[in-house]
């Protein structure tokens, strides 16, 4: 079985400044992992995942997370955050199943990121 | 294709009613997933389907919600003899080989 941690239900930020937010898993096997991100009354949207090779991943909206197996974290970063970026944000793990076929996702809490101007 | 469809957006419903909602995936891939989410919390598992088989099923689901995908196309999923506690965000979402999942908008569900 696989939990996910996020280490900040709330995270407040003054536009154009950097973010982080932070996830931790824990797991028995190897994982997939996911940022997704939700605007208020709608599905979640991919932003991000590591599969495979290079620990350093980059997604939509300049979004970047690097995946640290022996610290198992995978920790959400943007360089400069805009008003648009308000939302809240799930990090998720799967077990790596093989191939690119995906199981169940475990999602964290979520970390609410509010933009102020 | 316009990803993956969930109806309705919205049901209000009494207590001790049944519900049922539907899930059409995108079309080529072959796994679907139904999750719920309630506030303030991340989406929680509840069952998957690999074409029309159910594979998993979370120990966490009463045996009130049943899920169906007949014909390894669209999924429904009823909630028998609704209870307040049942009031949340149900998301479906699909994936295939070589694509990640995608997640409908959901379904949210409100009991009186």
């Amino acid at each position: 079985a696989q939990s996910v941690t996020q280490l900040d239900s709330q995270v407040p930020v003054f536009e154009e400044a950097p973010v982080e937010l932070r996830c931790n898993y824990s797991s028995s096997v190897s994982v997939y992992l996911f940022w997704y991100v939700q605007y208020p009354n709608q599905g979640l949207q991919l932003l991000l995942k590591y599969l495979s090779g290079s620990t350093l991943v980059k997604g939509i909206n300049g979004f970047e997370a690097e995946f640290n197996k022996s610290q198992t974290s995978f920790h959400l970063r943007k360089p400069s955050v805009h008003i648009s970026d308000t939302a809240e944000y799930f990090c998720a793990v799967s077990a790596a199943v093989g191939g690119t076929s995906y199981g169940k996702l475990t999602f964290g809490q979520g970390t609410i990121l509010t933009v102020h101007p | 294709d316009t990803g993956v469809s969930q109806n309705p957006r919205h049901k209000i419903t009494k207590r001790g009613q049944n519900v049922t909602f539907r899930c059409d995936p995108i079309s080529e891939h072959n796994r679907l997933y139904w999750y719920r989410q309630t506030l303030g919390q991340g989406p929680e598992f509840l069952t998957y389907f690999q074409n029309e088989a159910q594979l998993e099923k979370s120990r966490l689901l009463s045996d009130r919600f049943s899920a169906e995908r007949p014909k390894g196309s669209f999924s429904t999923l009823e909630i028998q003899r609704t209870e307040q506690g049942d009031s949340a965000m149900y998301l479906c979402a699909s994936s295939g080989k070589g694509d990640g999942y995608t997640f409908g908008s959901g379904t949210r569900l409100t009991v009186v």
